[in-house]
């Protein structure tokens, strides 16, 4: 079982919509949780970091359960430029290594 | 100018050949990583440097070693070339603390013929 797990999609969304997409990770003892975003073979760069009460940062609002073991996104009033692969991201040490989900698709259409 | 870079962005090679991949970054952060990147899976972790005196292996480093010649910089060898080391590579560095960011440099997309 992979430690962090992702539906790839994509995720076919118009313009203006609300899409939303979880992620599972395996190991409990995960320390701090993050969504990053990877346009098209181009470095993954931080999107929000999720906290444990859920947070928002415009459009886009982040939570996580800890005890089902998944964190979730969801992105408001879509925009074209939305369109990438947003990686689920985990900390499992204490020094801060990151393991990767890989990513789930969304296209944002006109 | 990218405050992470890597060179060289592309490279082809041949089974056998070695190969190094660079980077180079102007952010000040002790700790350096070498990820690489195949498609339907995420990142993995080739080895990690702590600060220039400290290397580790992450989970996939066999076939690959790596120097740390200077704060700011960390390069990844492939010793003797593979196909299935075909893939994009990311360096990437951070402050340290369990909580930081990691930036990432442009990657490098390395094909093994």
């Amino acid at each position: 079982r992979k430690e962090v797990e992702q539906d790839p999609g994509p995720f076919n969304v118009p313009e203006g919509a609300t899409v939303a997409f979880n992620c599972t990770y395996s190991n409990s003892a995960s320390q701090s949780f993050f969504w990053y975003r990877q346009d098209c073979r181009k470095e993954p760069k931080l999107l929000m970091s999720v906290y444990s009460s859920g947070n928002e940062d415009g459009r886009f609002t982040a939570q996580l359960n800890r005890a089902s073991q998944y964190i979730s996104l969801l992105i408001r009033d879509s925009k074209l430029s939305d369109s990438a692969t947003y990686l689920c991201v985990v900390n499992i040490a204490s020094w801060g290594k990151l393991q990767f989900g890989a990513g789930t698709q969304v296209v944002v259409t006109p | 100018d990218a405050d992470v870079t890597q060179t060289p962005r592309n490279r082809i090679t041949k089974t056998g050949k070695r190969i190094m991949l660079e980077c180079s970054q102007t952010k000040g952060h002790d700790r350096m990583y070498w990820y690489r990147q195949d498609p339907g899976l995420g990142l993995r972790l080739i080895y990690y440097s702590f600060d220039v005196k400290d290397i580790n292996k992450g989970e996939i480093s066999d076939g690959y070693s790596v120097s740390r010649q200077a704060q700011a910089k960390f390069s990844l060898s492939l010793e003797s070339a593979i196909p299935n080391q075909t893939a994009l590579y990311f360096c990437a560095t951070s402050e340290v603390g369990a909580y930081n960011e990691q930036f990432f440099g442009p990657g490098t997309r390395l094909t093994v013929l």
